[in-house]
């Protein structure tokens, strides 16, 4: 059973801090990694993709991945109100599936 | 949502009856999807399309068949639907090789009383 495991929080963090959120999955094999942000009500859309290991950052993210502990992780610096959002992970699973967490809701307290 | 879109948006039905969901690109993708989002789930992929006339199960399958017979079109049906089908579908298209980066359409919210 392939299963991507997320906290489903929420998380709440002070706006200006750093956001850590944080996603484990069970396939060893797993080549690709995603974040996509879903805000209320709407549809999910991508962040972030990571597929090797390390470390892969675009402005404020920045995405890790740790293949032999089987976790990936997503930071957000100096968090903003608009970063309130469910933080879906996302691992592929063969050629066209992608398996995915539960999602984790983030709240940035202004 | 540029270049997905799927109707309806809303829909409330009865049990038994049957819902048809449409997902329509202008993005000339190869890959199209149909996920259900319910609350403390994953989005849960119900069925997926590689060309046309070509699909696949996915994890929830049962109840629901799929049908595309151009590229642009995928039609997700509930033959009977059930209370358990309540839920908010969506259509997902990729046209990169596999299932990488997905592009979501807005959602349809499935109401079976």
């Amino acid at each position: 059973q392939k299963e991507v495991e997320q906290n489903s929080g929420p998380l709440s963090v002070p706006e200006g801090a750093i956001a850590s959120l944080n996603c484990t999955y069970s396939d060893r094999g797993s080549q690709s990694f995603f974040w996509y942000r879903q805000y209320s009500g709407k549809s999910p859309e991508l962040i972030m993709s990571i597929y090797s290991n390390g470390d892969k950052e675009d402005g404020r993210f920045t995405a890790q991945l740790n293949k032999a502990s089987q976790y990936v992780s997503l930071l957000i610096r100096d968090s903003q109100p608009s970063d309130s959002a469910t933080y879906l992970c996302a691992v592929r699973w063969g050629n066209y599936q992608l398996i995915w967490g539960a999602g984790t809701k983030l709240i940035i307290k202004p | 949502d540029a270049g997905i879109t799927q109707s309806p948006r809303h829909k409330v039905t009865e049990t038994g009856t049957p819902v048809t969901l449409r997902c329509h690109q202008t993005e000339n993708h190869r890959y199209m999807y149909w996920y259900r989002q319910d609350p403390g789930h994953g989005l849960r992929l119900i069925h997926y399309s590689y060309g046309v006339k070509d699909t696949d199960k996915g994890e929830v399958s049962d109840g629901y068949s799929v049908s595309r017979s151009k590229t642009e079109d995928f039609l997700l049906t509930l033959e009977s639907a059930t209370s358990s089908q309540t839920s908010v579908y969506f259509c997902a298209i990729s046209g990169i090789t596999g299932a990488n980066v997905l592009t979501f359409g807005a959602g349809s919210r499935l109401t079976v009383l």
